[in-house]
Protein backbone atom coordinates (compact mmCIF):
# COMPACT_ATOMS: atom_id res chain seq x y z
CA UNK A 1 0.00 0.00 0.00
CA UNK A 2 1.28 3.08 -0.96
CA UNK A 3 2.09 5.73 2.03
CA UNK A 4 2.62 9.58 1.51
CA UNK A 5 3.89 11.56 4.04
CA UNK A 6 4.38 15.44 4.29
CA UNK A 7 6.45 17.51 6.71
CA UNK A 8 5.45 19.92 8.65
CA UNK A 9 2.19 19.43 8.66
CA UNK A 10 1.55 22.93 10.10
CA UNK A 11 4.17 25.77 9.22
CA UNK A 12 3.99 29.30 10.84
CA UNK A 13 6.49 31.68 8.74
CA UNK A 14 7.70 35.72 8.87
CA UNK A 15 7.04 37.03 5.37
CA UNK A 16 10.54 36.97 3.77
CA UNK A 17 12.11 33.89 4.80
CA UNK A 18 12.98 30.92 3.10
CA UNK A 19 11.15 27.11 4.18
CA UNK A 20 10.74 23.82 2.32
CA UNK A 21 8.10 21.23 2.98
CA UNK A 22 8.84 17.59 2.43
CA UNK A 23 7.02 14.69 0.74
CA UNK A 24 7.85 11.17 1.41
CA UNK A 25 6.32 8.11 -0.25
CA UNK A 26 6.64 4.41 0.28
CA UNK A 27 6.37 2.87 -3.12
CA UNK A 28 8.47 3.62 -6.88
CA UNK A 29 6.36 5.92 -8.16
CA UNK A 30 8.00 8.63 -11.04
CA UNK A 31 5.20 11.06 -10.99
CA UNK A 32 4.32 13.30 -8.41
CA UNK A 33 2.00 16.23 -8.10
CA UNK A 34 1.63 19.31 -5.79
CA UNK A 35 -1.72 21.29 -5.29
CA UNK A 36 -2.13 24.30 -3.11
CA UNK A 37 -5.98 24.43 -1.29
CA UNK A 38 -6.67 27.87 0.21
CA UNK A 39 -9.88 27.82 3.00
CA UNK A 40 -13.08 26.80 1.93
CA UNK A 41 -12.12 26.20 -1.82
CA UNK A 42 -10.90 23.53 -4.51
CA UNK A 43 -7.32 22.11 -5.10
CA UNK A 44 -5.06 24.00 -7.59
CA UNK A 45 -2.84 22.36 -9.80
CA UNK A 46 1.03 23.61 -8.90
CA UNK A 47 3.19 21.26 -10.25
CA UNK A 48 3.53 18.54 -12.17
CA UNK A 49 6.98 16.26 -11.22
CA UNK A 50 7.27 13.29 -13.89
CA UNK A 51 10.91 12.11 -13.73
CA UNK A 52 13.62 11.42 -11.49
CA UNK A 53 15.40 14.97 -11.08
CA UNK A 54 12.75 17.06 -12.72
CA UNK A 55 12.34 20.52 -11.19
CA UNK A 56 9.75 22.85 -11.71
CA UNK A 57 9.60 26.82 -10.75
CA UNK A 58 6.67 29.20 -10.52
CA UNK A 59 7.02 32.55 -8.91
CA UNK A 60 8.52 31.81 -5.08
CA UNK A 61 7.62 28.13 -5.29
CA UNK A 62 10.21 25.23 -6.58
CA UNK A 63 9.15 21.75 -6.78
CA UNK A 64 11.74 19.02 -6.84
CA UNK A 65 11.62 14.93 -7.60
CA UNK A 66 14.07 12.68 -6.52
CA UNK A 67 12.38 9.20 -7.41
CA UNK A 68 16.03 6.98 -5.71
CA UNK A 69 15.01 8.64 -2.18
CA UNK A 70 11.47 8.59 -2.75
CA UNK A 71 11.31 12.26 -2.11
CA UNK A 72 9.91 15.56 -3.53
CA UNK A 73 10.53 18.89 -2.08
CA UNK A 74 8.71 22.06 -2.19
CA UNK A 75 10.52 25.00 -1.45
CA UNK A 76 9.17 28.58 -0.92
CA UNK A 77 11.75 31.22 -1.43
CA UNK A 78 10.61 35.23 0.58
CA UNK A 79 7.41 34.23 1.71
CA UNK A 80 4.55 36.72 1.18
CA UNK A 81 0.64 36.51 2.85
CA UNK A 82 -0.16 35.10 -0.39
CA UNK A 83 1.16 32.19 -0.14
CA UNK A 84 -0.91 31.24 2.89
CA UNK A 85 -2.87 28.17 2.41
CA UNK A 86 -2.31 24.37 2.83
CA UNK A 87 -0.45 22.64 -0.17
CA UNK A 88 -0.73 18.96 -0.90
CA UNK A 89 1.56 16.20 -2.49
CA UNK A 90 0.23 13.66 -4.09
CA UNK A 91 1.58 10.45 -5.82
CA UNK A 92 0.29 8.12 -8.90
CA UNK A 93 0.79 4.43 -7.83
CA UNK A 94 -0.32 3.19 -11.09
CA UNK A 95 -1.11 3.95 -14.56
CA UNK A 96 -1.93 7.60 -13.14
CA UNK A 97 -5.75 6.58 -12.67
CA UNK A 98 -5.52 7.33 -8.91
CA UNK A 99 -3.56 9.43 -6.29
CA UNK A 100 -2.51 9.05 -3.19
CA UNK A 101 -2.53 12.38 -1.24
CA UNK A 102 0.01 12.93 1.57
CA UNK A 103 -1.98 14.85 5.04
CA UNK A 104 -1.19 18.05 3.81
CA UNK A 105 0.86 21.07 4.95
CA UNK A 106 -1.05 23.86 6.31
CA UNK A 107 1.49 27.29 5.71
CA UNK A 108 0.71 30.70 7.32
CA UNK A 109 2.60 33.67 5.96
CA UNK A 110 2.86 36.28 8.82
CA UNK A 111 3.28 39.83 8.41
CA UNK B 1 -15.55 25.34 -21.27
CA UNK B 2 -16.90 24.94 -16.98
CA UNK B 3 -14.64 22.18 -16.15
CA UNK B 4 -15.30 20.23 -13.70
CA UNK B 5 -18.92 20.80 -12.67
CA UNK B 6 -19.94 19.33 -9.31
CA UNK B 7 -24.09 19.55 -7.59
CA UNK B 8 -24.81 20.03 -5.08
CA UNK B 9 -22.64 22.42 -3.20
CA UNK B 10 -23.92 21.86 0.18
CA UNK B 11 -26.46 19.23 1.80
CA UNK B 12 -27.57 18.21 4.55
CA UNK B 13 -28.86 14.20 5.08
CA UNK B 14 -30.55 12.35 7.85
CA UNK B 15 -28.85 9.11 8.83
CA UNK B 16 -30.68 6.04 6.18
CA UNK B 17 -31.33 8.60 3.27
CA UNK B 18 -29.98 8.16 -0.14
CA UNK B 19 -28.68 10.34 -2.53
CA UNK B 20 -26.47 11.05 -5.44
CA UNK B 21 -23.71 13.95 -5.84
CA UNK B 22 -23.41 14.68 -9.43
CA UNK B 23 -20.36 15.26 -11.32
CA UNK B 24 -19.77 16.44 -14.71
CA UNK B 25 -16.87 18.10 -17.16
CA UNK B 26 -16.84 19.33 -20.30
CA UNK B 27 -13.29 18.86 -21.11
CA UNK B 28 -13.49 15.05 -22.53
CA UNK B 29 -11.44 14.06 -19.87
CA UNK B 30 -11.01 9.55 -19.94
CA UNK B 31 -10.02 9.56 -15.78
CA UNK B 32 -12.55 10.63 -13.21
CA UNK B 33 -12.49 10.32 -9.25
CA UNK B 34 -14.15 10.99 -6.22
CA UNK B 35 -12.01 12.37 -3.49
CA UNK B 36 -13.39 12.51 0.63
CA UNK B 37 -11.42 15.07 2.48
CA UNK B 38 -11.77 15.21 6.05
CA UNK B 39 -9.48 17.12 8.32
CA UNK B 40 -6.09 15.93 9.27
CA UNK B 41 -6.56 12.93 6.72
CA UNK B 42 -5.77 14.89 2.90
CA UNK B 43 -8.16 13.28 0.46
CA UNK B 44 -8.77 9.72 0.13
CA UNK B 45 -9.78 8.03 -3.21
CA UNK B 46 -13.27 6.79 -2.79
CA UNK B 47 -13.96 5.42 -6.59
CA UNK B 48 -12.32 5.95 -10.05
CA UNK B 49 -12.86 5.61 -13.63
CA UNK B 50 -11.06 5.51 -16.58
CA UNK B 51 -13.71 5.62 -19.48
CA UNK B 52 -17.52 5.13 -19.64
CA UNK B 53 -18.32 2.16 -18.62
CA UNK B 54 -15.04 1.10 -16.42
CA UNK B 55 -15.44 1.61 -12.68
CA UNK B 56 -12.96 0.18 -9.92
CA UNK B 57 -12.60 0.91 -6.06
CA UNK B 58 -10.45 3.19 -4.31
CA UNK B 59 -9.20 3.23 -0.61
CA UNK B 60 -12.96 4.04 0.95
CA UNK B 61 -15.49 2.81 -1.04
CA UNK B 62 -17.67 1.07 1.42
CA UNK B 63 -21.14 2.92 1.54
CA UNK B 64 -20.65 4.36 -2.12
CA UNK B 65 -22.01 3.32 -5.50
CA UNK B 66 -20.75 4.81 -8.94
CA UNK B 67 -21.62 4.27 -12.38
CA UNK B 68 -20.16 5.88 -15.61
CA UNK B 69 -22.26 5.18 -18.83
CA UNK B 70 -20.65 8.83 -20.49
CA UNK B 71 -17.82 10.18 -20.59
CA UNK B 72 -18.82 13.37 -18.78
CA UNK B 73 -20.80 12.39 -15.81
CA UNK B 74 -19.28 10.41 -13.05
CA UNK B 75 -22.41 10.40 -10.30
CA UNK B 76 -21.67 8.82 -6.50
CA UNK B 77 -24.37 7.69 -4.64
CA UNK B 78 -24.61 7.24 -1.22
CA UNK B 79 -27.01 4.17 -0.44
CA UNK B 80 -28.03 4.60 3.34
CA UNK B 81 -26.00 7.67 4.71
CA UNK B 82 -24.23 7.67 7.75
CA UNK B 83 -22.69 10.01 10.67
CA UNK B 84 -19.16 9.51 9.43
CA UNK B 85 -19.88 10.02 5.67
CA UNK B 86 -20.05 13.74 6.10
CA UNK B 87 -17.34 15.24 4.49
CA UNK B 88 -16.46 17.60 1.58
CA UNK B 89 -16.47 15.37 -1.58
CA UNK B 90 -14.67 16.85 -4.41
CA UNK B 91 -14.66 14.97 -8.11
CA UNK B 92 -11.49 15.20 -10.12
CA UNK B 93 -10.62 14.26 -13.62
CA UNK B 94 -7.68 14.42 -16.29
CA UNK B 95 -7.35 14.02 -19.94
CA UNK B 96 -5.32 10.42 -19.83
CA UNK B 97 -2.30 9.10 -18.22
CA UNK B 98 0.48 11.14 -16.64
CA UNK B 99 1.52 14.28 -18.02
CA UNK B 100 -1.59 16.02 -16.89
CA UNK B 101 -2.66 16.51 -13.24
CA UNK B 102 -5.77 16.58 -12.08
CA UNK B 103 -8.63 19.26 -11.99
CA UNK B 104 -11.02 19.11 -9.50
CA UNK B 105 -14.40 20.23 -9.18
CA UNK B 106 -15.68 22.77 -6.29
CA UNK B 107 -16.65 20.45 -3.87
CA UNK B 108 -19.85 18.83 -2.22
CA UNK B 109 -20.70 19.76 1.87
CA UNK B 110 -22.55 17.04 3.15
CA UNK B 111 -23.50 16.84 6.50
CA UNK B 112 -25.32 13.50 8.17
CA UNK B 113 -27.21 14.15 10.91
Amino acid sequence: ELKVEQNPLFLSMQEGKNYTIYCNYSTTSDRLYWYRQDPGKSLESLFVLLSNGAVKQEGRLMASLDTKARLSTLHITAAVHDLSATYFCAVDMTSGSRLTFGEGTQLTVNP
Amino acid sequence: NAGVTQTPKFQVLKTGQSMTLQCAQDMNHEYMSWYRQDPGMGLRLIHYSVGAGITDQGEVPNGYNVSRSTTEDFPLRLLSAAPSQTSVYFCASRPGPAIHGYTFGSGTRLTVV
